[in-house]
């Protein structure tokens, strides 16, 4: 069964400074998608970013990018020049590839960071 | 554009009795998943609809179901409600099955 885990309960950066989340999962599958949601106070589940497995480039998407490291099954979150609004609950998420579609999204158990001013 | 609305936001029940939650997916989207949230399990997938389809189901015992309907709109119902089902209850549309998810607000369901 696939799995994925955050080391990390809880992080603090100070606000415009980096810091990274990590993430590690376990699958057999080779085709796969990754995610980053975050999370915020208000509940909403807002999508950071996505990576295709079959992609060796990282994703990047303004201040977020990601570290994916296939063969380590790894797949870390850097956030940079942080800012007060990043501050929520990161859940690191896996979605095989399965058939012609894809199968259920598996969670990870959430990183809360809070950014200092 | 409308994002994924859940209703309602709040909700209280009694033990034993059943419950009804509401999702309206972003306009075009076909495909609804619901999900759990404790802070013990952390996110756990209930099921997923896809034209008015179960196609996926997590481990959940057969008090939780739901539904689809023609204009995609999902329901689910707890039946027999106990105090471990007190939750937030995600829901989360898809374009289709092989895109990404966009989630609602939630509804928090307290069992007293």
């Amino acid at each position: 069964a696939q799995t994925v885990t955050q080391s990390q309960p809880e992080m603090s950066v100070q606000e415009a400074e980096t810091v990274t989340l990590s993430c590690t999962y376990d699958t057999s599958e080779s085709d796969y998608y990754l995610f980053w949601y975050k999370q915020p106070p208000s509940r909403q589940m807002i999508l950071v970013i996505r990576q295709e497995a079959y992609k060796q480039q990282n994703a990047t998407e303004n201040r977020f990018s990601v570290n994916f490291q296939k063969a380590a099954k790894s797949f870390s979150l850097k956030i940079s020049d942080s800012q007060l609004g990043d501050a929520a609950m990161y859940f690191c998420a896996y979605r095989r590839r399965w058939k012609t579609s894809y199968d259920k999204v598996i969670f990870g158990p959430g990183t809360s960071l809070s950014v200092i001013p | 554009k409308a994002g994924v609305t859940q209703t309602p936001r709040y909700l209280i029940k009694t033990r034993g009795q059943q419950v009804t939650l509401s999702c309206s997916p972003i306009s075009g989207h076909r495909s609804v998943s619901w999900y759990q949230q404790t802070p013990g399990q952390g996110l756990q997938f209930l099921f997923e609809y896809f034209s008015e389809t179960q196609r996926n189901k997590g481990n959940f015992p057969g008090r939780f179901s739901g539904r689809q309907f023609s204009n995609s709109r999902s329901e689910m119902n707890v039946s027999t409600l106990e105090l471990g089902d007190s939750a937030l209850y995600l829901c989360a549309s898809s374009l289709d099955r092989v895109s990404e998810a966009f989630f609602g607000q939630g509804t928090r369901l307290t069992v007293v």
